[in-house]
This record gives C-alpha cells, structure tokens and sequence, in this order.
C-alpha cells in the first residue's frame, strides 16, 4: 500500500505552460516535503510545508499544503526545460518525525 | 563542505556474489538513511541510524541484506548473496538532529546490476 500517491505518474508538456501536480494521502502528516531529482543524482529538497492551508513560492514554484495536512500540490507556471526531473513528495508523522515516507514521483518532462 | 559521498557509483556483479555499498555522512550529521529506488516501488527506506545505532531496520527486505555503521563518518549496505531483484539504486542520506521538519540530504547513489 502506497501511502503517498503522486499524479500523474508522467506529464510532458511545452515550455511556456502552467501546470500542477498532486500529492495525496489518507493520512496526517506534520510536514510534507517536495524534493526535485535530477537523472544520475540524488533528490534535492524543494520546500517544506507545516501548516494546514499553507502556502509557500519558490520563484515560480508554488507549493500548497491541504487544509487537512493529508495533501499537497506543486504549482508551475511557464514551465522552463530547466524544471524538467522527478518530483517527490515526502511526508513525516505526528511522533515519528525522525524518519519520512515518500511518493513514487512525477516524472516531468519541458519540451523546448 | 562535501556533500554525502558514495561508492562505488555502479557496480555490475553476478548472482550469488557479495555487494558491498558505501557511504560517508556530512560532517557532524547524526542520522543516517539507507534508501532504495526502483521504477516500480519508488524510493523506499531500508534502515536508518541515530548516532551510529540501527534505530529501524523494518524497511530492509531479507536477512541478504545488513547494513553497518562503525563510526560517525562511515556506513555500509551489505547484501550477501545478491540476486537479480536486488538490481536498484541505492542512495544514502544524512541529517543533523534538531534541524526543524527533516531536511536531509542525499549522495548520488550507486547504481546496482545483478546479472
């Protein structure tokens, strides 16, 4: 069982283009993390969210966590060839935050 | 400061051969993380280490595999006899305690085939 479903599994989209992509679960987290992973490489922290309803911008990377701390999504607007990679998503439990659990991925590919 | 250092990057090996994997923490990190990734099941833990001590090693898959920290600066993944199914990549991770929400920081990985 998949605590953390990431969709889609794939997104190939033109540069220039917006696009969003989930991290869902049935279960609270105390803070969720995005991670970009590179071919070759190993992931890379994005942002950690912590509040329910929080918002948080990395130039033009907006990340949000659910009301419920059960889901987040990954906002891109005009898409770059740069952002191409895996995005991660990662979720620590309420007393059990020592250690994470993470999603399989969306696979992102920015066509020039 | 170097990040997490790994090796060997690939490793090509035989089935029924022993693989041994490496990896060297940052500097002053206290938590230590063996992961493996697979198309199919993602990224997942194996074990994990508070101040060289084993704190969970419910994620590792078989008694084929064990994993060793000797000190603050070393650790490594064993898996004996290896088998095709064991063909992944392995990536370690490390992390200071007290910093806030988990952040961790991962090697590159090395790149195991088990033919």
């Amino acid at each position: 069982t998949q605590l953390l479903e990431q969709s889609p599994q794939f997104l190939s989209i033109q540069e220039g283009e917006n696009l969003t992509v989930y991290c869902n679960s049935s279960s609270v987290f105390s803070s969720l993390q995005w991670y970009r992973q590179e071919p070759g490489e190993g992931p890379v922290l994005l942002v950690t969210v912590v509040t329910g309803g929080e918002v948080k911008k990395l130039k033009r990377l907006t990340f949000q966590f659910g009301d419920a701390r059960k889901d987040s999504s990954l906002h891109i607007t005009a898409a770059q060839p740069g952002d191409t990679g895996l995005y991660l998503c990662a979720g620590s439990f309420m007393n059990r935050d020592d250690k994470i659990i993470f999603g399989k991925g969306t696979r992102l590919h920015i066509l020039p | 400061d170097a990040g997490v250092i790994q090796s060997p990057r690939h490793e090509v090996t035989e089935m029924g051969q022993e693989v041994t994997l490496r990896c060297k923490p940052i500097s002053g990190h206290d938590y230590l993380f063996w992961y493996r990734q697979t198309m199919m099941r993602g990224l997942e833990l194996l074990i994990y280490f508070n101040n060289n001590v084993p704190i969970d090693d419910s994620g590792m898959p078989e008694d084929r595999f064990s994993a060793k920290m000797p000190n603050a600066s070393f650790s490594t993944l064993k898996i004996q006899p290896s088998e095709p199914r064991d063909s992944a990549v392995y990536f370690c991770a490390s992390r200071r305690a007290g910093v806030p929400y988990n952040e961790q920081f991962f090697g590159p990985g090395t790149r195991l085939t088990v033919l």
